[in-house]
């Protein structure tokens, strides 16, 4: 069965500068990779995903995640943090036919931002 | 194309009543998956249905908890006799045919609470 962990429950960082969010999976197979994040009181909002090929994927409001397979590791990457990036970030793990418990959660990382 | 719409936003029950929650999936969904997350953690599938289906309830508590997604109208996820511990938030995906679930869109959530 596969597992997320993101290592930091909480981070800060301020506006403007770098950001990096770990998560690291254990899977037996190729895994379908995915970031989402969820705004305090709204739904989770989809990032990005990794299936196959390029190992570094573009996502929407400027969010990249690389795909390492020898590390286990698809860290997610922003060169410029926003205030609105502020939120909960989940990583999951999913398979190709994906459904149900295959689709597996991370604990999430809260990202504050400081002014 | 409306998003995945969830009725109530909030719930509050006393213990033993019952929650209903509703799921509407986006135009063109046939599958639907609820999923549970309680506070400061991540996303625990519950159940994965399809039109008058239900494909895999394993992460569903045995008891008081059941779902279905009738030929018309909204999924909907029934708790029964509600007890302290169902308090979380209730989150609803959908996903088109053919895409074996990698592409699921989430809904804004039900926040239920126990009183």
């Amino acid at each position: 069965a596969q597992s997320v962990t993101q290592p930091d429950i909480h981070i800060t960082v301020s506006e403007g500068a770098s950001l990096e969010l770990r998560c690291n999976y254990s899977y037996g197979a190729t895994p379908y990779l995915f970031w989402y994040v969820q705004s305090p009181g709204q739904g989770l909002q989809l990032l990005l995903k990794y299936f196959s090929g390029d190992t570094l994927v573009q996502g929407i409001k400027g969010f990249e995640a690389e795909f390492k397979r020898s590390q286990s590791s698809f860290n997610l990457r922003k060169p410029s943090v926003h205030w609105s990036d502020a939120a909960e970030y989940f990583c999951a793990v999913g398979a190709r036919d994906n459904y149900g418990q295959n689709f597996v959660f991370g604990p999430g990382t809260r990202l504050s931002v400081l002014p | 194309n409306a998003g995945v719409m969830q009725n109530p936003r909030h719930l509050v029950r006393r213990r033993g009543q019952e929650a209903r929650l509703r799921c509407s999936p986006m135009k063109g969904h046939s599958h639907v998956y609820w999923y549970r997350q309680l506070p400061e953690e991540g996303l625990k599938f519950m159940v994965y249905l399809q039109k008058e289906n239900i494909i895999d309830e394993s992460g569903m508590p045995k008891e008081r908890f059941s779902a279905e997604f009738p030929k018309e109208g909204p999924s909907i996820l029934r708790i029964q006799q509600v007890v302290r511990g169902d308090s979380a938030a209730y989150f609803c995906a959908s996903s088109p045919p053919g895409t074996g679930g990698n592409e699921q869109y989430f809904g804004p959530g039900t926040r239920l609470t126990v009183t």
